[in-house]
């Protein structure tokens, strides 16, 4: 069990917005700076977010983020069709000494 | 281009031995933190382990603590993962990362560790 949670599942129609949320606690995300990662099954994961809501270059600004508490949330506007996969959030635990992931959330695009 | 490239995976029987390396290329290799990321067949993200720039701060999950071990060799632009007393939960793709600021920026395509008799 992570200590981050995270919905198994979302999904959403084209153009639509939807929004991942990432739970934890004091230790990790109330303290430190939460990441985002995309998976295309059978690929590596790609880097979506950093320090809760910077894009890295080339990451379209259709991907957002936002932090409050214990909780962080992925925002994904304008939804497309290739933005289906799975998400993951990350994050550094001061209790654990160690990096969490949270169990990631498979978005379908219908 | 930055380059992650993983490879020592394979098939290896309950309690026995593997050494997974990380050629890096197209960056400075020796000025970043790196770790380890593995994920079992149809799981999640799992992180591994992780070892600073000159190998001095080394970290570990508490599910691999003494029985896995990180390096590096700067000189080789390589990281390295020696994984002993492999239990079949060990059975995971692993892949290597680059730290910037704290997130995984760049990461190897991964290699397979089968833990199976």
């Amino acid at each position: 069990q992570s200590a981050l949670t995270q919905p198994p599942s979302a999904s959403g129609t084209p153009g639509q917005r939807v929004t991942i949320s990432c739970s934890g606690s004091s230790s990790n995300i109330g303290s430190n700076s939460a990441y985002w990662y995309q998976q295309v099954p059978g690929t590596a994961p790609k880097l979506l977010l950093y320090w809760n809501d910077q894009r890295p270059s080339g990451v379209p600004d259709r991907f957002s983020g936002s932090k409050s508490g214990t909780s962080t949330s992925l925002a994904i506007s304008g939804l497309r069709s290739e933005d289906e996969a799975d998400y993951y959030c990350a994050v550094w635990d001061d209790s654990l000494s160690g990096v969490v992931f949270g169990g990631g959330t498979k978005l379908t695009v219908l | 281009e930055v380059q992650l490239l993983e490879s020592g995976g394979g098939l290896v029987q309950p309690g026995g031995s593997l050494r997974l390396s990380c050629a890096a290329s197209g960056f400075t290799f020796s000025t970043y933190w790196m770790h380890w990321v593995r994920q079992a067949p149809g799981k999640g993200l799992v992180w591994v382990s992780r070892i600073n720039p000159d190998g001095s701060v080394i970290t570990y999950a508490d599910s691999v603590k003494g029985r896995f071990t990180i390096s590096r060799d700067n000189a080789k632009s390589t990281l390295y993962l020696q994984m002993n007393s492999l239990r079949a939960e060990d059975t995971a793709v692993y892949y290597c990362a680059r730290d910037v600021g704290g997130g995984h920026d760049q990461w190897g395509q991964g290699t397979l560790v089968t833990v199976s008799s």
